[in-house]
């Protein structure tokens, strides 16, 4: 069966510094990965997907196949960069959605 | 384009009555979704329909959950009776195709007293 874990229920980090949002999955097939951010008050949004390689807010993700992760990385934080992230796993033909636990990204001054 | 909508956005019930939920997907969309969202969790995949067939409802608890999606457009997702543990978020997505952007509403917060 298919699995996402997102290990951290809070990041706090500082304005400009470096942020790394960690995802795995487990899952015996060929994945489709995705990160979505829910902002405060705000619905459920697409923020990146691993097929389509780009960067999104200055967020950037890659697939490790081997390491069977998924990590959202961003070399400066911004205050605006502060909400819910969800890692997302799409498998199978029939497009099954399934979600971690989610990653509360916290920016101070 | 408009969005998902989902209504209502905030019901109140007691343990043992009934509720529905209502969801209109973005037009032309095929995979319809329904998850809950329970406080502090992801969300949890209850039933996902292609066009107005159900592909995956493993999760559904089917004793007490139901869901349809009419004419392939607009879904319901029914609980009766409810229980306490039933308080959650109740989000609908709807997606165009496979592996592709799903599209979220707003959700129904369901507080079951």
């Amino acid at each position: 069966a298919q699995r996402v874990t997102q290990p951290e229920k809070l990041l706090s980090v500082f304005k400009g510094a470096p942020v790394e949002l960690k995802c795995n999955y487990s899952y015996s097939g060929s994945p489709e990965l995705f990160w979505y951010v829910q902002y405060s008050r705000q619905r459920l949004q697409l923020l990146l997907r691993h097929i389509s390689r780009e960067s999104i807010k200055g967020f950037t993700a890659d697939l490790n196949k081997g390491e069977t992760s998924f990590h959202l990385k961003k070399p400066f934080a911004q205050e605006e960069d502060s909400a819910m992230y969800y890692c997302a796993l799409h498998t199978g033909t029939a497009s099954k959605l399934t979600f971690g636990t989610g990653t509360r990204l916290q920016v101070t001054l | 384009e408009a969005g998902v909508a989902q209504s209502p956005r905030y019901k109140i019930i007691e343990k043992r009555q009934s509720v529905a939920f209502w969801c209109n997907p973005i037009s032309g969309h095929a995979t319809l979704y329904w998850y809950q969202q329970i406080l502090g969790q992801g969300p949890k995949l209850l039933i996902q329909f292609q066009n107005n067939g159900v592909v995956d409802d493993s999760q559904l608890p089917k004793d007490r959950f139901s869901a349809e999606r009419l004419k392939g457009v607009d879904s319901t997702l029914k609980i009766q009776p409810a229980k306490l543990e039933d308080s959650a978020v109740y989000l609908c997505a709807s997606s165009p195709g496979v592996a592709v952007e799903a599209f979220f509403g707003q959700g129904t917060r369901l507080t079951v007293v």
